[in-house]
């Protein structure tokens, strides 16, 4: 499978508890997205990455809340002390710099639930 | 920043019907409009998307026309069949930098056989 992959596709844990996202890009993109996506909402933009560059951070990101892309290849997510508010699907995309058409090729999600 | 409003946030047609979804965009540097479909449980695929210097896109049954003047931009299904029932989502991005991505609220779509 060449497309964006995300792991694990579901996580359950424990209010207080920190949990860690990956995300696999297409191999030859060097942009890659985060987003959180709530029920019956549009994804919103969490963090972007350029290579191993973390160029932006929403508000929406909480200080609980980091991004690393090490060697501009995959992704990591972690959230610390998790709460309820942040049951969510976290959605990966990734494209390719360069191009005149910035199609963003998403990732299948993991779906994110804090008890 | 970007804001994306949508309308309207569920629409039911009779298949073969045509099926419009509007969305307006707030900060005028946006030139990018990609449209994504969501269908339940998957994710966000781009079907079709349009840059602020073409008025209209089309591509078989779906079509997408902007206005820059009034910054909005609609998605026409026509001759509407079940599997186009989704999650539709418009979005805007201005192609200079890193091109982030502001989605609209989304437009559930569903066709009634």
């Amino acid at each position: 499978d060449t497309g964006v992959s995300q792991d694990p596709r579901h996580k359950i844990t424990k209010r207080g508890q920190n949990v860690t996202f990956r995300c696999d890009p297409i191999s030859e993109h060097n942009r890659l997205y985060w987003y959180r996506q709530t029920l019956g909402q549009g994804p919103e933009f969490l963090t972007y990455f350029q290579n191993e560059a973390q160029l932006e951070k929403s508000r929406l990101l909480s200080d609980r809340f980091s991004a690393e892309r090490p060697k501009g290849s995959f992704s990591t997510l972690e959230i610390q002390r998790t709460e309820q508010g942040d049951s969510a699907m976290y959605l990966c995309a990734s494209s390719r710099a360069g191009l005149v058409k910035n199609e963003q090729f998403f990732g299948p999600g993991t779906r994110l639930t804090v008890l | 920043g970007e804001n994306v409003e949508q309308h309207p946030s569920t629409l039911s047609v009779q298949e073969g019907d045509s099926a419009v979804i509007k969305c307006t965009y707030s900060d005028s540097a946006s030139n990018y409009f990609p449209w994504y479909k969501q269908e339940l449980g998957k994710r966000p695929q781009l079907i079709i998307d349009i840059r602020s210097n073409v008025g209209e896109k089309k591509d078989q049954r779906i079509a997408v026309t902007l206005n820059k003047t009034a910054k909005h931009f609609s998605l026409h299904i026509t001759e509407t069949q079940p599997e186009d029932s989704a999650v539709y989502f418009c979005a805007a991005s201005f192609s200079g930098g890193y091109q982030k991505v502001t989605f609209g609220t989304g437009t559930k779509l569903q066709v009634i056989p």
